[in-house]
């Protein structure tokens, strides 16, 4: 049972435009939501975090929304640049503290 | 160290020998987490150490899988009579402990790849 679904293997967008990653939750207990990006060979990087309690979030060129009546959630960043090509995960966190995290959406932003 | 140290990098082991991976969290971080993520998955949870609580092995695949975090500090993954599903790479991740965001972030270290022949 998946509790957290990036549906979005892949996403490809041009340079200066916007990306938007998309996440859907089954679990309402989650109270904290958090995206990471990751690069090869290396461990993911915390980006930015929402509480459940909050419908946006914004930190420079990144902006999370969070729908809790759709469980949905989704991470904007714009204007995409070439060095955002990466894997970006969604997660939520458990009772235990513990992220549960999405299988992650491959970001390419093209010059 | 300034971040989350794991080693070694890289292990290549054959099938049915025993491994240990070994993380070092971030100072005065109480929690630790263990991950791995297998090919073209996402993160799977394993283990995760607070304090000195007992702590919580509700993501352990089997019981080839144990862990244990001495001094409340440095964590020993230990894989027993690995198999080839247990190639995977294998991430440690601490946080400190409270309520808000600033206290729930996990930092990651760079994780340890593991292939089982």
């Amino acid at each position: 049972d998946q509790q957290v679904k990036q549906n979005s293997p892949s996403l490809s967008v041009q340079e200066g435009r916007i990306s938007i990653l998309n996440c859907d939750y089954t679990n309402s207990m989650f109270d904290y939501f958090l995206w990471y990006k990751k690069y090869p060979a290396e461990g993911p990087t915390f980006l930015i975090s929402i509480s459940s309690i909050k419908d946006k979030n914004e930190d420079g060129r990144f902006t999370v929304f969070l729908n809790k009546s759709a469980k949905h959630l989704s991470l904007h960043i714009v204007p995409s640049q070439p060095g955002d090509s990466a894997v970006y995960f969604c997660a939520g966190r458990g009772s235990q503290g513990n992220l549960i995290f999405g299988k992650g959406t491959k970001l390419s932003v093209k010059p | 160290g300034a971040g989350v140290s794991q080693s070694p990098s890289n292990k290549v082991t054959e099938k049915g020998k025993d491994v240990e991976l070994r993380c070092d969290p971030i100072s005065g971080h109480t929690a630790l987490y263990w991950y791995r993520q297998s090919l073209g998955q996402g993160l799977e949870f394993l283990i995760y150490f607070q304090g000195n609580s007992a702590p919580d092995k509700s993501g352990l695949p089997s019981d080839r899988f144990s862990a244990e975090r001495t001094g409340g500090s440095v964590s020993t993954l230990t894989i027993q009579r690995t198999q080839q599903e247990d190639s995977a790479v294998y991430l440690c991740a601490s946080s400190l402990v409270g309520t808000g965001e600033v206290k729930n972030i996990q930092y990651f270290g760079a994780g340890t790849r593991l292939s089982v022949l």
